[in-house]
């Protein structure tokens, strides 16, 4: 199974500063056909997670554009350019290129 | 608006049987992809099992694989999860999601408890 690993597990942060989350997978997520499916999710307390991001660096409907992502192969990146209040949560890291699909052990980001 | 939700949770003794529900709106359910997802405390989030559009393509976690069966009724665009011999870690909240490469939308989810 494909491990993802996420760096750090926990994230203080001020508003408006900027924040960044690593994930790393044990094996490349370039799929044969050319893709990478990776994504990013974010869960706030008591709410399902919502999908971010999607085959690396692509916002999916309605997500601000202070969200970002990066990488390649094995080292992808979450970048959120100014953190807001509604930003606080914990983000995930996802593969879907490989079965059994697998998450990161997720990242805590809450305000300073 | 996309709407996923999910129920049937509740629960159960190990080696009991649960069928979950998932009833979509919003969308044109039989285009899509389906997927259940679990997430634990313990375990954080893991996928379960995904199943095409026509409901003949299927796959799963290799745990639960022989005691879950993912299916899908399109006329009533409803997904459905059966459990059956569930274990003490099968404990967790489940939830659907539409698509899988990626999940783009999640239910809210209902908890599955396996304890005697």
């Amino acid at each position: 199974d494909i491990v993802m690993t996420q760096t750090p597990l926990s994230s203080p942060v001020t508003l408006g500063q900027p924040a960044s989350i690593s994930c790393r997978s044990s094996q490349s997520l370039l799929h044969s056909d050319g893709n990478t499916y990776f994504s990013w999710l974010h869960q706030r307390p008591g709410q399902p997670p919502r999908l971010l991001i999607y085959e690396i660096s692509n916002r999916f409907s309605g997500v601000p554009d202070r969200f970002s992502g990066s990488g390649a192969g094995t080292d992808f990146t979450l970048k959120i350019s100014r953190v807001e209040a509604e930003d606080v949560g914990v983000y995930y890291c996802m593969q879907a290129t490989q079965l059994p699909w697998t998450f990161g052990q997720g990242t805590k980001v809450e305000i300073k | 608006e996309v709407q996923l939700v999910e129920s049937g949770g509740g629960l159960v003794q190990p080696g009991g049987s649960l069928r979950l529900s998932c009833a979509a709106s919003g969308f044109i359910f039989d285009t899509y992809w389906m997927t259940w997802i679990r997430q634990s405390p313990g375990k954080g989030l893991e996928w379960v099992a995904t199943i095409n559009p026509d409901g003949n393509e299927k796959y799963y976690l290799n745990s639960v694989r022989g005691r879950v069966t993912i299916s899908r009724d399109n006329a009533k665009k409803s997904l459905y999860l059966q459990m059956n011999s569930l274990r003490a870690e099968d404990t967790a909240v489940y939830f659907c999601a539409r698509g899988g490469q990626p999940l783009e939308y999640w239910g809210q989810g209902t908890l599955v408890t396996v304890s005697s």
